[in-house]
């Protein structure tokens, strides 16, 4: 059973726009989490959002986090090539166990 | 990779031959997962570890077994591979068992014909 749902499938911007990419699901989490996957590569942290935050920041990312929409959105300002990746939201239910439930992902592609 | 290795890294096997994954970690963290990734479906868990010799079955388990011997180690098997496991499969860590990231080892590719 898929938790998370993204939207888009896939985003193709121009170097330096913000990219957008949006993460709903089902069931109440204590977090929501994305990671960033290079093709032929494992997945890499980019930020936590706990059920009790609204937003978070770190460097160029900004996730907000609506528990009463069940959704989610990472924005990634002034995109650069480097940031082409896949996006995976990720969400740990409340039962906790850190079993996380992952997204379909979101295909990025910056370019020049 | 955060001190995550697995092994290994490729493979192309037949189907009905047993096939052992190896993921060791350097970072002494007491949660392992392994995963698989398809097209079309993320991530899925198909088992995951909470300690030595302590394991449980994930979303996908059917057809595959684990087991930790070591704190390091933590092996996936699949019995009797079959065409539909044909998959990248991402072993991953974690410290605690909540509230916490996982990070990722590489990945395996394995191609069952």
């Amino acid at each position: 059973s898929q938790q998370g749902e993204e939207d888009p499938q896939a985003l193709s911007i121009q170097e330096g726009e913000n990219a957008t990419m949006n993460c709903s699901y089902k069931t109440s989490i204590n977090n929501l989490q994305w990671y960033r996957q290079n093709s032929g590569r494992g997945l890499v942290h980019l930020i936590l959002i706990r059920s009790n935050e609204r937003e978070k920041h770190s460097g160029r990312l900004r996730v907000t986090l609506d528990t009463s929409k069940k959704s989610s959105s990472l924005l990634i300002t002034a995109s650069r090539a480097a940031d082409t990746a896949s996006y995976f939201c990720a969400t740990e239910g409340i039962q906790g166990a850190q079993k996380l439930v992952f997204g379909q992902g979101t295909r990025l592609t910056i370019n020049p | 990779d955060a001190g995550i290795t697995q092994s290994p890294r490729h493979k192309v096997t037949e189907t009905g031959t047993p096939v052992t994954l190896r993921c060791h970690q350097t970072e002494n963290h007491r949660y392992m997962y392994w995963y698989r990734q398809d097209p079309g479906h993320g991530l899925r868990l198909i088992h995951y570890s909470y300690g030595v010799k302590d394991t449980d079955k994930g979303e996908v388990s059917d057809g595959y077994s684990v087991s930790r011997s070591k704190t390091e180690d933590f092996l996936l098997t699949l019995e009797s591979a079959t065409s539909s496991q044909t998959s990248v499969y991402f072993c991953a860590i974690s410290e605690t068992t909540t509230q916490e990231t996982q990070y990722f080892g590489p990945g395996t590719r394995l191609l069952v014909l």
